[in-house]
């Protein structure tokens, strides 16, 4: 079954505690992103990566960091939370060239306190 | 850079048809796409227009204008469960996907 795979599901957290959410995809695709969701925001892309060691900045990058060393794995890490990065979370894959249907993960709900 | 404006809320009654709107400005993209996202769940793919014109599949369809930068989502026989939140999504030449602030849908019996 093709599949995007976010964990964790839900976490809550302290200001200034590193954390990591994990995000694999089975299904071979070059191109990842990852987006944060806010009431009355829409989806705002964070960071995308176009294939294995390639990535690029979104539209909100700032206070993240992402790696992509493997091409199913593109993990997205917050050094420094803050308490407004409280937000939901998705990850999503494409396959690129044009064929835009985008598989999204089953969502992160992060709160930082 | 590329934007993407669409209404945020529109209200339907079940049976009914409604139609979404969305006008966008980009420098260049591959087409047009719509998801749906029901409350707390994922964004789902709906549909694609690389082309003018309208492409149909079941009760849904999406229509593309490039040279109005214009398009829509027309939902027919609207049931209960199409109540979610509706987005129109740019396939970037980059292929970078940007959404649109999103439509929430909601059809009242």
């Amino acid at each position: 079954e093709a599949q995007v795979t976010q964990n964790p599901r839900y976490l809550i957290t302290v200001t200034g505690k590193k954390l990591t959410v994990t995000c694999s995809q089975n299904m071979n695709h070059e191109y990842m992103s990852w987006y944060r969701q806010d009431p009355g925001l829409g989806l705002r892309q964070i960071y995308y990566s176009m294939n294995v060691e390639v990535t690029d900045k979104g539209d909100v990058p700032e206070g993240y960091k992402v790696s992509r060393k493997e091409k199913r794995n593109f993990p997205l890490i917050l050094e420094s939370p803050s308490p407004n990065q409280t937000s939901l979370y998705f990850c999503a894959s494409h396959e690129g060239g044009g064929n835009t249907e985008a598989f999204f993960g089953q969502g992160t709900r992060l709160t930082v306190v | 850079g590329q934007s993407l404006e669409q209404p945020s809320e529109v209200t339907a009654v079940e049976g009914a048809i409604v139609q979404i709107n969305c006008t966008y400005q980009t420098s260049g993209f591959y087409g047009l796409s719509w998801y749906q996202q029901h409350d707390g769940g994922a964004p789902t793919f709906l549909s694609y227009n690389a082309l003018d014109g309208l492409e149909e599949t079941g009760r849904f369809s999406s229509f593309l204008s490039r040279s109005d930068s214009y398009g829509y989502l027309l939902l027919q026989e609207l049931q209960m469960k199409d109540s979610a939140s509706y987005f129109c999504v740019l396939n970037n030449a980059g292929n970078m996907l940007t959404f649109g602030g999103g439509t929430r849908l909601m059809v009242k019996p």
